[in-house]
């Protein structure tokens, strides 16, 4: 089985922080993926990552960075965290080689107060 | 802008009846397809993938794939109430690295 971790489920912090999300899975995946969702708004695609150190931006990346030292790990940093990222943020990994599908991770509702 | 559209209206069935979703999509090179559930407050989860046109079945679940229509469907049979969640259908980008566009979802509710 094909498996995604996230470093948090619930995530609560102040305007202006530098906030770090962890994502992690365990299958040797070459890519990976970060969304953000909101109601009404869908998944949106903020960046992702096709191989270490390798990193492109999706459609809305401003405000965020990325970082994968590890092919397991990819980071998603908020340089100064606002209210308007308070979100549910979600990591994804592609499964199998010519499959391309994608499995989440548990998701991080984040706050920012 | 390459988009999937799925029904933004709420679909509501009775138990045991057969629910169907629908998705439509831009992206001509798009060649694989997706469904996943997701429950409120709940990550997606993988539902079925279909790749070649016609049905694809996998117990209660039957997708079905028109490329020349650019047209995907999911089938639910004997729905239960435990169905009742978000639906999203997703297509792989053809531009590349993987990525899937995502529809906005259709929420199902399935009352007993």
């Amino acid at each position: 089985d094909v498996k995604v971790t996230q470093s948090s489920r619930y995530l609560v912090k102040r305007t202006g922080e530098k906030v770090f999300l962890e994502c992690v899975q365990d299958m040797d995946h070459e890519n990976m993926f970060w969304y953000r969702q909101d109601p009404g708004l869908g998944l949106r695609l903020i960046y992702f990552s096709y191989d270490v150190k390798m990193k492109e931006k999706g459609d809305i990346p401003e405000g965020y960075s990325v970082s994968r030292e590890k092919k397991e790990r990819f980071s998603l940093i908020l340089e100064s965290a606002s209210t308007n990222q308070t979100s549910m943020y979600l990591c994804a990994s592609v499964g199998f080689p010519g499959t391309y599908e994608q499995y989440f991770g548990p998701g991080t509702r984040l706050t920012v107060t | 802008q390459k988009e999937v559209e799925q029904n933004s209206r709420p679909l509501s069935v009775p138990e045991g009846a057969i629910a169907s979703l629908n998705c439509t999509y831009s992206d001509r090179g798009s060649q694989s397809f997706f469904w996943y559930r997701q429950y409120s407050g709940k990550s997606p989860e993988l539902i079925m993938s279909i790749y070649s046109n016609g049905d694809k079945e996998d117990g209660r679940f039957t997708a079905q794939l028109n490329k020349a229509s650019q047209y995907v469907s999911l089938l639910i049979r004997d729905s239960q109430p435990s169905d009742s969640a978000t639906y999203l259908c997703a297509g792989r980008d053809s531009g590349g690295y993987n990525k899937l566009i995502f529809g906005a979802g259709t929420r199902l509710a399935v009352h007993p």
